[in-house]
């Protein structure tokens, strides 16, 4: 159990065009996603809250105009890149939270290589 | 700022245990233990959550002090697939009541024929 989906796994686009990103719980509800971002030999930066039914929380720096998070459903989030430079090129993660009692736990997707020419 | 410290680096050999340790000196009364491993190009993977004492599954066991103010992940006899960065996080639940995770730098482990 847990399983947490990315789409697509890597994407290749030009500079200026948007860019969307699906995760998906497969097996539980997830009132609340996570979505990272990872540069190479660095460790995962939070870079929002994904709450399902209400407006995303982004951490500080991070612009929500330019990376728009939607969680439609509680097993669906997506996180878009609008016109998209070379500096987003990055790894994306996301993750979900399972709840048990008072146990949180997020478990992560695959991963999503996005890379901006 | 995360709420860990942990080892930047381990290595290792074929069939040892490894026990990588973690200081968490401020941690939360609701705060529960978690440990990841990850993997180049692959989203972290849950390996084991504990709240006090020790807590084993399939993969790892998990030691927590009475204090809670560290824990320490053992793997039984690793093997070169076991090389991976590995991450202790404490939650981190602000007002909004949700659990947030702040990664530090993680501890490299490298197995070794």
């Amino acid at each position: 159990g847990a399983v947490v989906s990315q789409h697509p796994s890597r994407v290749i686009c030009k500079s200026g065009t948007s860019v969307k990103i699906e995760c998906r719980s497969l097996d539980f509800q997830a009132t609340t996603m996570f979505w990272y971002r990872q540069f190479p030999k660095q460790s995962l930066m939070l870079m929002a809250t994904s709450n399902e039914g209400s407006k995303a929380t982004y951490e500080q720096g991070v612009e929500k105009d330019k990376f728009l998070i939607n969680h439609a459903s509680l097993t669906l989030s997506t996180l878009t890149v609008t016109s998209a430079h070379p500096e987003d090129s990055s790894f994306y993660i996301c993750s979900a939270q399972r709840t048990s009692g008072r146990r949180d736990t997020q478990y992560f997707g695959p991963g999503t290589r996005l890379t901006v020419l | 700022l995360a709420k860990t410290t942990q080892p930047i680096s381990m290595d290792s050999y074929e069939g040892q245990e490894v026990n990588i340790t973690c200081s968490h000196n401020n941690i939360a009364t609701n705060d529960y233990i978690t440990w990841y491993q990850q993997f180049p190009s692959q989203g972290p993977r849950f390996i084991i959550q504990g709240y006090k004492t020790k807590v084993t599954n399939e993969v790892a066991s998990l030691f927590i002090p009475a204090d809670r103010k560290s824990s320490t992940l053992s793997l039984p006899r690793v093997s070169l697939s076991d090389t991976a960065v590995y991450y202790c996080l404490v939650g981190d639940r602000p007002n909004t009541g949700f659990q947030k995770l702040v990664f530090g730098t993680g501890t490299r482990l490298l197995v070794s024929p």
